[in-house]
């Protein structure tokens, strides 16, 4: 069953603005995950962030965890064309199916 | 980059064949999962594995079987194709170091059963 829903569902910046996308979940979680996937290829992962953090940063990336709230937050400062993808969080329950549950995913485009 | 390989990348079949998607690593990894992906949808966990001989099915029921013989590898059949397979399928291991742990992603196989 679906646990992460991203919004918004597409978003499209210039280069060099700041890009924000939403996560919410439903169950309680150990962990929270975010991936970017290219066209039609796999996912790589971005950065994760326990249940226990609030923030955390990775060059341009800041990641955000607000669990009384059951959401996080994605930001990309300085976008670049080459940030132009999908990007999905996932969430790790530890309980039920062992994997990571994906949201629908946020398609970002950067315009030039 | 990870070191996590499917095979094939595209595959184009007709129905009622018999297909094998393959997947290798090679970072040792025990956790290995497969996950299903139509177009600009999120991906769902179809069969997971702990290790050799342990195989397990994820959230999304499936058609498809799969076999943990090695560490390695982690191949994916589907005994009779049929349109509804139509999909992306990917991948993906992690280390068996708990649950904070990241998961890497082959490049996936795009399967079209015509």
């Amino acid at each position: 069953s679906q646990q992460g829903e991203e919004d918004p569902q597409a978003l499209s910046i210039q280069e060099g603005e700041n890009a924000t996308m939403n996560c919410s979940y439903k169950t309680s979680i150990n962990n929270l995950q975010w991936y970017r996937q290219n066209s039609g290829r796999g996912l790589v992962h971005l950065i994760l962030i326990r249940s226990n953090e609030r923030e955390k940063h990775s060059g341009r990336l800041r990641v955000t965890l607000d669990t009384s709230k059951k959401s996080s937050s994605l930001l990309i400062t300085a976008s670049r064309a080459a940030d132009t993808a999908s990007y999905f969080c996932a969430t790790y329950s530890g309980g039920g199916a062992d994997g990571l549950t994906f949201g629908k995913g946020t398609h970002l485009i950067i315009q030039p | 980059e990870a070191d996590i390989y499917q095979t094939p990348r595209y595959l184009v079949i007709g129905t009622g064949k018999k297909i094998t998607l393959e997947c290798s690593q090679t970072m040792g990894h025990d956790k290995m999962y497969w996950y299903q992906q139509d177009p600009g949808m999120e991906l769902h966990l179809i069969h997971y594995s702990y290790g050799v001989n342990s195989t397990e099915k994820g959230d999304l029921s499936s058609e498809s079987t799969v076999s943990r013989i090695r560490t390695e590898h982690f191949p994916l059949t589907l005994e009779s194709a049929r349109p509804s397979h139509t999909s992306q399928y990917l991948c993906a291991s992690s280390d068996w170091a708990g649950a904070d742990t990241e998961a890497f992603f082959g490049q996936g196989t795009r399967l079209t059963v015509v």
